[in-house]
């Protein structure tokens, strides 16, 4: 079984100022996948950054980075530059590896950006 | 990137009626859909993963006779939710496997309200 936790429920950030949400997971597999997913007012589902486990490299996309610790299963997801659009539901999900894909979702961080 | 169209957005039905929610593939082929409910505020719960072809798998706790689940063809899985309750309005949201280098594919969801 896959965990995840998200231990910020909420997070406020001043726009152009940078903000990290944490997340940490649990599990058995040793091929598995790690996302960042964003939830805003609409309630699509918008990928926001995607580690694979076996990459020790830490992904990046535009303004958002990742902090990957295998061995701590540490998975924060960075925002630098904030803007008023990042405003939205956070989620960090653990995919298992092979045919299975199941996700497994943290609760969530409520993020707010003032202008 | 892949799409995923899912019709409803918005239904509101009588209790005792049943309500179908569909979610298409619109340029790949989708063996697998996996079907989330969404609290308000809280996060995604995988109800079941259709498979094309064949029965849908239904996680613990998730009836199956309630919510009925197919996946008619390579593009296409259905939702259906039978004799509703109020207690079954929630926010439900199909998910496709990845199909490329991003990331799972998220229909916009539907918001079932039962009165």
């Amino acid at each position: 079984a896959q965990t995840v936790t998200q231990s910020q429920p909420e997070m406020s950030v001043q726009e152009a100022e940078t903000v990290t949400l944490s997340c940490t997971y649990d599990t058995s597999e040793s091929d598995y996948y790690l996302f960042w997913y964003k939830q805003p007012p609409s309630r699509q589902m918008i990928l926001v950054i995607r580690q694979e486990a076996y990459k020790q490299q830490n992904a990046t996309e535009n303004r958002f980075s990742v902090n990957f610790q295998k061995a701590a299963k540490s998975f924060s997801l960075k925002i630098s530059d904030s803007q008023l659009g990042d405003a939205a539901m956070y989620f960090c999900v653990v995919s298992s590896g092979g045919s299975n894909y199941k996700l497994t979702f943290g609760k969530g961080t409520l993020l707010t950006v003032n202008p | 990137g892949a799409v995923v169209s899912q019709h409803p957005s918005r239904v509101i039905c009588k209790s005792g009626t049943s309500v179908k929610i569909e979610c298409r593939s619109l340029d790949f082929q989708a063996t697998t859909m996996f079907w989330y409910r969404q609290f308000p505020k809280k996060s995604l719960m995988l109800m079941a993963t259709s498979n094309e072809g064949s029965k849908a798998t239904y996680e613990q706790g998730v009836e199956k006779d309630k919510f009925l689940i197919n996946h008619a063809s390579l593009t296409l899985s259905t939702l259906t939710v039978t004799s509703a309750h109020p207690e079954d309005s929630s926010f439900y949201i199909c998910s496709a496997p990845p199909t490329d280098l991003y990331g799972y594919t998220f229909g916009s969801g539907t918001r079932l309200t039962v009165v």
